[in-house]
């Protein structure tokens, strides 16, 4: 079975400037969580995706965004590009997600530098 | 307030010897799991085990047991034999009812031949 996929795996842009990345999941998985991650702040929770709903959300501002579509494939998309932003972007997915759902399974991320 | 703990930043050990890594955490919601994951230097996050907060027994998978103390919230991984391939970044993680992930700042884990 393949495992999480995301697109691009490197991305470089430029303050602000948008940008779009992709992440398709196991194949039968319905949830889909994406992550920041920088030296800074580690690991953050951006939102997660269940059916074509975001059913939560993390404490980011609403330069980020994301959707995801009928066939559990998920954007993220951050809008007004910050030095800040620059991070490596994980989505994670899962079957249905919930509390003792622990088959989460990462993506390798999209490493994003902005400049 | 979810709160996790990781108090080591860096940690050494022998290959073949066990080495426990901290994790505290702290919450007030009765439900909850625990996870451990495991970020070589590719960056891809790697599930090692998983407890849940209800769950009795500490949780094993081959080398890894998660040591689960409820009343101390603290939720310590134990690697045992080290190998060179577990020389890695690793998190403790916290999900809640809300469907939250609560990561950890993560510990480096260096195995020495």
């Amino acid at each position: 079975k393949a495992g999480v996929t995301q697109t691009p795996r490197y991305l470089i842009k430029t303050r602000g400037q948008q940008v779009t990345l992709s992440c398709s999941p196991i194949s039968g998985h319905r949830s889909v969580s994406w992550y920041q991650q920088t030296p800074g702040q580690g690991l953050q929770f951006l939102f997660e995706y269940f059916s074509e709903t975001q059913r939560n959300k993390g404490n980011f501002p609403g330069r980020f965004s994301g959707r995801q579509f009928s066939n559990s494939r998920s954007e993220m998309n951050v809008s007004t590009l910050e030095l800040g932003d620059s991070a490596l972007y994980l989505c994670a997915s899962s079957l249905a997600g919930g509390i003792n759902s622990y088959e989460q399974y990462f993506g390798p991320g999209t490493r994003l530098t902005v400049t | 307030a979810q709160k996790i703990t990781q108090t080591q930043p860096g940690m050494f050990v022998q290959e073949k010897e066990a080495v426990t890594l901290d994790c505290t955490y702290d919450t007030s919601d009765p439900s909850y799991g625990l996870f451990w994951y495991k970020q070589p230097s590719s960056g891809e996050m790697i599930f090692l085990i998983y407890q849940g907060s209800y769950d009795q027994q500490n949780a094993t998978e081959g080398r890894y047991s998660l040591n689960f103390q409820k009343a101390r919230k603290s939720a310590n991984l134990v690697i045992s034999a080290s190998q060179l391939g577990d020389s890695a970044m690793y998190f403790c993680a916290m999900r809640f009812t809300g469907n939250q992930f609560y990561f950890g700042t993560g510990t480096s884990l260096t195995v020495i031949p």
